[in-house]
């Protein structure tokens, strides 16, 4: 059974300063996804991961994909309050087409 | 492009009542679709997904059931609904590719 690990679960952090959530994984997969959700609100796609050593980066997100250690990282560079959000990371298992989610991480950002 | 319509947006129900929940998916054809549950505060747990008309795979045993009687509908029912059924239910669509979409979701309080 694969299973998904975040933490933190939850981060609260002042604006400007950096931090990395982390996203393990028990099995073998080509696909890992990072997602934002809003409270009350849908899940919003923020990254795809295809391959060892992937990394994507979006305005102050930065995502980073290591299949051999099976971890995947995100990393919030000069926190905003917009970034207030749960972040969930979820991945595919390889030849598989059925995400599994982690627990998610409730991101704080205080001015 | 595609786009994931959910309804009801929210809904309150009593327990023991039915439950209907409908997904439609427009811009493509014969889509992975997929139910999803979120538990308040929790992470995401897939109910049931379908890769066509009529075909239907559990997850998870549950007093939920789901159907498929259209190509871009797929509905979650529950003929008795129990407390433990509150929560964010979300349907998604797989683009055949790499990406997953979610709908926008129901809402439901059972009380």
């Amino acid at each position: 059974e694969l299973k998904v690990e975040q933490n933190p679960l939850f981060l609260s952090m002042q604006e400007g300063k950096n931090y990395t959530i982390y996203c393990n994984y028990s099995t073998t997969s080509d696909r890992l996804y990072w997602y934002r959700q809003d409270p009350g609100k849908s899940l919003e796609s923020l990254f795809v991961l295809l391959s060892n050593g992937a990394v994507k980066q979006e305005g102050r997100l930065m995502a980073s994909l290591d299949t051999k250690a099976r971890l995947s990282t995100l990393h919030i560079t000069a926190a905003v309050h917009d970034l207030s959000a749960t972040y969930f990371c979820a991945v595919v298992p390889w030849a598989g087409n059925m995400l599994t989610f982690g627990g998610g991480t409730r991101l704080m950002v205080k001015p | 492009s595609q786009t994931i319509h959910q309804w009801p947006a929210t809904l309150v129900q009593p327990v023991g009542s039915p439950l209907s929940l409908e997904c439609t998916v427009e811009g493509t054809s014969n889509p992975n679709l997929y139910w999803y549950r979120q538990a308040a505060g929790r992470g995401l747990q897939l109910l049931f997904y379908s890769v066509g008309i009529g075909q239907i795979s559990s997850e998870v045993p549950q007093n939920l059931s789901a159907s498929r009687p259209q190509d871009r509908q797929f509905i979650l029912s529950s003929k008795k609904l129990l407390l433990s059924d509150s929560g964010f239910y979300l349907c998604a669509q797989w683009d055949g590719a790499y990406e997953q979409y979610f709908g926008p979701g129901t809402r439901l309080t059972v009380t």
